[in-house]
């Protein structure tokens, strides 16, 4: 029943490595996103996809790549992990319309860290 | 720098007190919200406002937005336990549609 699910929720990890972590939500949005959220809980949009379509890269570095399979999927690949990933990142969608961010539903979180 | 600066940034208090948290921002935007977060959960969307000195009451959570549109704030009256939690706003301004601007939350603790 869980409306958007992302794995894994939490992910030890060394410097250098690669690392995927996927969401699916089954509410029928058009839109997900990828937050970021940081030691000091600030919340930072990083990408949002349309239907598949890539429409917002909030200047992320290249290391990480979304990557949007079908409209109920978004999955982040991050590359050469750095200590700053350590982060607790939210993945998101919302419902199709004129105000997309009006409602905006998010995961559980994937609490990063990167050794 | 953030767009978006709530106060206070931690509030202790008695189960049965009040309590008000602020979102205040130089921009205008055309729409804010506020989430509360959990520990190890993702925001819950609480309320979106859209028009200028709106007003909107879920229960004992009463949320405001400035007539200008550049400020909001969060009221809970006779506040419980389940209350707890970090509180966040959130904004859209007209140039930056689809980009929620999130404000570094306001962490709610009532105590019993």
């Amino acid at each position: 029943d869980t409306a958007v699910s992302q794995t894994p929720k939490y992910l030890v990890t060394q410097m250098g490595n690669d690392k995927s972590i996927k969401c699916e939500q089954n509410l029928g949005h058009d839109t997900m996103y990828w937050y970021k959220q940081d030691s000091k809980k600030f919340l930072k949009i990083m990408f949002s996809y349309n239907n598949k379509e890539l429409i917002i890269n909030e200047t992320v570095p290249n290391r990480f790549s979304p990557k949007s399979p079908d409209k109920a999927h978004l999955n982040l690949h991050i590359n050469s992990l750095e200590l700053g990933d350590s982060a607790v990142y939210f993945c998101a969608s919302s419902p199709p319309g004129a105000a997309t961010n009006e409602k905006l539903f998010f995961g559980s979180g994937t609490q990063l860290s990167v050794l | 720098t953030q767009l978006l600066e709530q106060s206070p940034q931690f509030l202790s208090i008695q189960e049965g007190e009040n309590l008000t948290v602020y979102c205040n921002s130089s921009s205008v935007f055309s729409s804010l919200q506020w989430y509360r977060q959990e520990p190890g959960e993702g925001p819950v969307l609480l309320v979106t406002v859209v028009t200028g000195g709106e007003v909107k009451k879920l229960k004992r959570l009463t949320f405001q937005f400035g007539d200008a549109r550049k400020d909001s704030s969060l009221h809970i009256t006779a506040a419980q336990p389940g209350d707890t939690g970090l509180y966040l706003c959130a904004g859209e301004t007209p140039d930056s549609w689809g980009k929620l601007q999130f404000g570094a939350g306001t962490q709610v603790v009532v105590t019993p």
